[in-house]
């Protein structure tokens, strides 16, 4: 099956930028998307297809998918910005999740 | 607006069957795209289950593909998960999900399943 990799935590004050990785086997020749969950909700998608922002996502939220790399930026991070975030891809027949990357805003 | 909602026994006994449905409003199934079971137990990540189409092609995480079937049922405009001989590892928040363009973009509430005795 196929593995994509995150760091387990990061935490960032306001106002800071917060850089996101997902690592994957040449994860950049597939679509990378990402999602937020705040605690007791459904995740929410925040990016698709690398670089594209669903429609009520603020501007802040940026990706970018190359190599073996998919990053998700948050510019100006607010405190409503804290929560888990998490990397998918789709694989040939799968679908792949990372293993989430909480995000703590101090 | 696509709205989905789980619906299903919130308490399973070991070795028994889980069962779950997922309601869509707002977006016929049969117009298109994948729909997915995605899963989250307590204080973990994300865990894909599996998708299906409307014509009832379906994708199956292979960790689990010996225990699950997905289901469509177009004319209630629903489709469902069966996972047998559960263990307490399954417990966990159930989600139904629109899968297009490669990514779930609208999730139901989630509902939590709790596997014991």
């Amino acid at each position: 099956s196929y593995q994509l990799t995150q760091p387990p935590s990061l935490s960032v004050y306001p106002g800071q930028t917060a850089t996101i990785t997902c690592s994957g086997d040449k994860l950049g020749e597939k679509y990378a998307s990402w999602y937020q969950q705040k605690p007791g909700q459904s995740p929410v998608l925040v990016i698709y297809q690398d670089t594209k922002r669903p429609s009520g996502i603020p501007e802040r939220f940026s990706g970018s998918n190359s190599g073996n790399t998919a990053t998700l930026t948050i510019g100006g991070t607010q405190g409503m910005d804290e929560a888990d975030y998490y990397c998918q891809a789709w694989d040939r027949t799968t679908v792949a999740f990372g293993g989430g990357t909480k995000l703590t805003v101090l | 607006q696509v709205r989905l909602q789980e619906s299903g026994p919130g308490l399973v006994k070991p070795s028994e069957t889980l069962s779950l449905t997922c309601s869509v409003s707002g977006y016929s199934i049969t117009s298109g795209f994948y729909w997915g079971w995605i899963r989250q137990p307590p204080g973990k990540g994300l865990e894909w289950i599996g998708s299906i189409s409307h014509s009832g092609a379906a994708y199956y995480n292979a960790s689990l593909k010996s225990r699950l079937t997905i289901s469509v049922d177009t004319s209630r405009n629903e489709f469902s998960l069966m996972l047998t001989s559960v263990t307490a590892a399954d417990t966990a928040v159930y989600f139904c999900a629109r899968f297009g363009e490669f990514v779930f973009d609208f999730w139901g509430q989630g509902t939590t399943v709790t596997v014991s005795s």
